[in-house]
């Protein structure tokens, strides 16, 4: 059964940093690349970033560029989303997804963590 | 505003066929495949139609999808209350090189 669990949310001031973390289990996690996807309270959905399996390929919304860093650790099944100069619009649940094939469809999602920007 | 448009709402009675449309351009419903999404109150969304019209293992056959253009639709026939939920259009944009969302259609059984 394919898992993903996110850790790492949280409450942190404007301009501050917070480091995203995505367990993933049931699945061969290196052939797969992964997504990161957020929600504002009570907005839509937002594409933020996808990796490739190896790590080597990433894409990144025009609103985080720059600011936010996706990376992975194949061997601990591990996704992570490095958010610098936060802002107060990044306040969202953070889900990761697995993509079912990259730059397609996402299969399978974690339920979410909260990361709240504000003072 | 959302590179994807869908109608903010839609609603039917149980039993009835409900369509929910997307609208893109060239640069992502024109020329990739469109995916479609479920989100129930307070969950996670959850894959409801990939490559336009397929359904993964566990959907029912209710639900299908369609593309046409730069535009897709999804189709809901026999409605239950159980589909009450948001419903997001998504696909890959090759101009800004990012998948794109649709801005979500709260679907209401009556």
């Amino acid at each position: 059964e394919v898992q993903l669990l996110e850790s790492g949310g949280g409450l942190v001031q404007p301009g501050g940093s917070l480091r995203l973390s995505c367990a993933a289990s049931g699945f061969t996690f290196s052939s797969y690349a992964m997504s990161w996807v957020r929600q504002a309270p009570g907005k839509g959905l937002e594409w933020v970033s996808d990796i490739s399996g190896s790590g080597g390929t990433t894409h990144f919304a025009d609103s985080v560029k720059g600011r936010f860093t996706i990376s992975r650790d194949n061997p601990r099944n591990t996704l992570y989303l490095q958010m610098n100069s936060l802002r107060a619009e990044d306040t969202a649940v953070y889900y990761c997804a697995k993509d079912r094939v990259f730059g397609e469809s996402l299969d399978y999602w974690g339920q979410g963590t909260l990361v709240t920007v504000s003072t | 505003q959302s590179v994807l448009t869908q109608p903010p709402s839609a609603s039917g009675t149980p039993g009835q066929r409900v369509t929910i449309s997307c609208s893109g351009s060239s640069s992502n419903i024109g020329s990739n495949t469109v995916n479609w999404y479920q989100q129930l109150p307070g969950t996670a969304p959850k894959l409801l139609i990939y490559s336009n019209n397929q359904r993964p293992s566990g959907v029912p056959d209710r639900f299908s999808g369609s593309k046409s253009g730069t535009s897709a639709s999804l189709a809901i026939s026999g409605l239950q209350s159980e589909d009450e939920a948001d419903y997001y259009c998504a696909a890959w944009d090759g101009s800004l090189n990012g998948r794109v969302f649709g801005g979500g259609t709260k679907l209401t059984v009556l």
